[in-house]
């Protein structure tokens, strides 16, 4: 079984500071982790996944985040934030062995000018 | 084509109407996935495909939700006498891989908006 926990439905920054958005999960096997940005009425898109090769993983437009195991954690993080970074963020989980994908709840990121 | 393409884009449908959603892939994408996405929330698996054979549903919610992918391209979600609840925006993404290849990404498509009335 396999589940995952976004800790903040809602994160509200300034533009041109840091953003953190933190994510938990669970699995019974060792997982594939990933963070997809949704903008509104667009489609899911990759921002970037941790596939059990380095611990810290760099994505597209600056995000990174980094894979703990030992606190089950994956962390997005991006040093500054800009106005198109607006959006609602997913964590994601899939099993090695599997293809299914679990989705956490989402977090909506508003930045304030 | 260059990426997943689902139609129809909006769709409204009166309660107890059947409704039937599109998704064509990228060409050459073995695996093919539908979620349901409620307002408000993350995405939730239905079913999955591995070219024409329906390899898990455990997610479709009730026996009103079919679907197929008679070719291995292609697939169509069916929802049968739709009811308010099923509501929502309907995803499909497809994968270059198969079960198991977890490194293959995954692509969306904009999704189909159903709304029920």
């Amino acid at each position: 079984a396999q589940s995952v926990t976004q800790l903040d439905s809602h994160v509200s920054v300034s533009e041109g500071t840091p953003v953190l958005l933190r994510c938990n999960y669970s699995s019974s096997y060792s997982p594939s982790l990933f963070w997809y940005v949704q903008h509104p009425n667009k489609g899911l898109q990759l921002l970037l996944k941790y596939t059990s090769a380095a611990t810290l993983v760099k994505g597209i437009n600056g995000f990174e985040a980094e894979f703990k195991k030992s606190e089950t954690s994956f962390h997005l993080t991006k040093p500054s934030a800009h106005m198109s970074d607006a959006a609602e963020y997913f964590c994601v989980v899939s099993q090695a062995a599997g293809n299914k994908l679990t989705f956490g709840g989402g977090t909506r990121v508003l930045v304030k000018p | 084509g260059a990426g997943v393409s689902q139609s129809p884009r909006y769709k409204v449908a009166k309660r107890g109407q059947d409704v039937a959603l599109r998704c064509d892939p990228i060409s050459g994408h073995v695996s093919l996935f539908w979620y349901q996405q409620a307002l408000g929330q993350g995405p939730e698996f239905l079913t999955y495909f591995q070219n024409e054979a329906q390899l898990d549903k455990s997610g479709l919610p009730s026996d009103r939700f079919f679907a197929e992918r008679p070719e291995g391209s292609v697939s169509t979600l069916k929802i049968q006498r739709t009811q308010q609840e099923d509501s929502a925006v309907y995803l499909c993404a497809s994968s270059l891989g198969g079960q198991g290849k977890i490194n293959y990404g995954y692509t969306f498509g904009s999704g189909t908006r159903l709304t029920v009335v």
